[in-house]
This record gives structure tokens, C-alpha cells and sequence, in this order.
């Protein structure tokens, strides 16, 4: 059963905190995973894919890196803004895989 | 710029099917940059891949979700510009927000696009 864990499930922050999520595979595969932002009552949003490609738009204190079966979402200098749910994705064969999801929420 | 636009009724009974149709604007389904499938969230829960396609040539390629597959049909108009998803034999698991998206066919199908959404309630 190919699945994605984060760590952790929740994280309480401050405004200007930098925050890590950590996503593990239960297997190893190429190197591209990807990144999601949802904000409550909103369709998720891509940050990151490939790892650490930023998607277009996106502020760079968003960045990604990782490989292999390890990967790290950072926010640095959190925002307002950026109190929401974060979900990583891969892709096995064919089919899609999201992780469990990490809501970060206001200290 | 592509926008996606989920449209289907809002309620469905228990045994019965589940029809959604997404229109896609600004972009081709043809464009074989890209799959593009439904992913859906149950209310206060995570994101669940439910199916994708992409047009080979005149032919439309599927793939679904191993839990869904028996009970799930992906289909495409190009003519229309829109895809389809019909689940049958629904029961309130199947209860859910709805998301069309457009897929990254090239990065591991992340989907840099998505619908609004459109919410499903399985109830008799």
C-alpha cells in the first residue's frame, strides 16, 4: 500500500516564524513531489512541484527540497496569510497519491 | 488563463449515480501537457485523487483511482471542451467536494489548476 505521511499534523506558529513540514513516501520513486496550500472553504492552491520548482506567483519565502523519500516544505517568515492546510502529492504509475494534510494555525 | 467550472446536482440518493461535468476555458483537453481529472475532499478531511485522462491521439486514456475503479467512468468531450465523471452505486462515503483540474503531465501530475469545487451530498 503506497502512501504519503507529514509531519506534523499540526503546528501552531507566529507571525515571522519559520515553519518545516516533512513529507515521507513509503517508497522511493523519482523525485518529484508536489506542494499544496488550502485556505478554509477554498480550492487548494500548488506551491511547489518537482521538489523545489516554485510555482509561478507563488512569494519565495515558500520553498521545497528533499529526495528520494524525504521531503521539506519551508515557510519562512510566516504571514498572515499562510495560516491554512498544506498537503504534499506524488504520483505512483499512475496514480495520484496526497498526503494526510499539515494545518498550521496562529500560536 | 484556464478556468475550470464543475457543474452537477447537489444531492444524490444512496444506489443511485453521481454525474459531474467540468468546462474547461482557456485551454485545450487536448493538450497533451497535461491530464486532466477530478479530485475530491470529504467535508473536514483530506484531498482524494479520484480519477485523470488525457487524449491519445482520438483516443481518451483513463486512469482511476484502484478504490473507485469499479464504480467510476471518465469521459471526455473535446468538441465541448469538457470531461465527465459518473460514480455509481454511491453511498454517503462518496459524499464530498468535488474539484476539477488540470494536471502536469510532465511533473508528476500536479494539478496547478482547480475548479471552485462543487459539493456532493449522498443523502436519501
Amino acid at each position: 500500500d503506497i502512501h504519503l505521511t507529514q509531519s506534523p499534523s499540526f503546528v501552531s506558529a507566529s507571525v515571522g516564524d519559520r515553519v518545516t513540514i516533512t513529507c515521507r513516501a513509503s517508497q522511493e520513486t523519482n523525485n518529484y513531489l508536489a506542494w499544496y496550500q488550502q485556505r478554509p472553504g477554498k480550492a487548494p492552491k500548488l506551491l511547489i512541484h518537482a521538489a523545489f520548482t516554485l510555482q509561478d506567483g507563488v512569494p519565495s519565502r515558500f520553498s521545497g527540497s528533499g529526495s528520494g523519500t524525504e521531503f521539506t516544505l519551508t515557510i519562512s517568515n510566516l504571514q498572515p496569510e499562510d495560516f491554512a492546510t498544506y498537503y504534499c502529492q506524488r504520483l505512483y504509475d499512475y496514480e495520484v497519491i496526497f498526503g494526510p494534510g499539515t494545518t498550521v494555525d496562529s500560536k | 488563463q484556464v478556468q475550470l467550472q464543475e457543474s452537477g446536482p447537489g444531492l444524490v440518493k444512496p444506489s443511485e449515480t453521481l454525474s459531474l461535468t467540468c468546462t474547461v476555458s482557456g485551454d485545450s483537453i487536448r493538450n497533451n501537457n497535461y491530464y486532466w481529472g477530478w479530485i475530491r475532499q470529504p467535508p473536514g478531511k483530506g484531498l482524494e485523487w479520484v480519477g485523470s485522462m488525457y487524449y491519445r491521439g482520438v483516443t481518451v486514456i483513463t486512469y482511476y483511482n484502484p478504490s473507485l475503479k469499479s464504480r467510476l467512468a471518465i469521459s471526455a468531450d473535446s468538441s465541448k471542451a469538457q470531461l465527465s465523471l459518473k460514480l455509481t452505486s454511491v453511498t454517503a462515503t462518496d459524499t464530498a467536494m468535488y474539484y476539477c483540474g488540470r494536471l502536469l503531465r510532465y511533473s508528476a501530475a500536479a494539478v496547478d489548476s482547480w475548479g471552485q469545487g462543487t459539493l456532493v451530498t449522498v443523502s436519501s
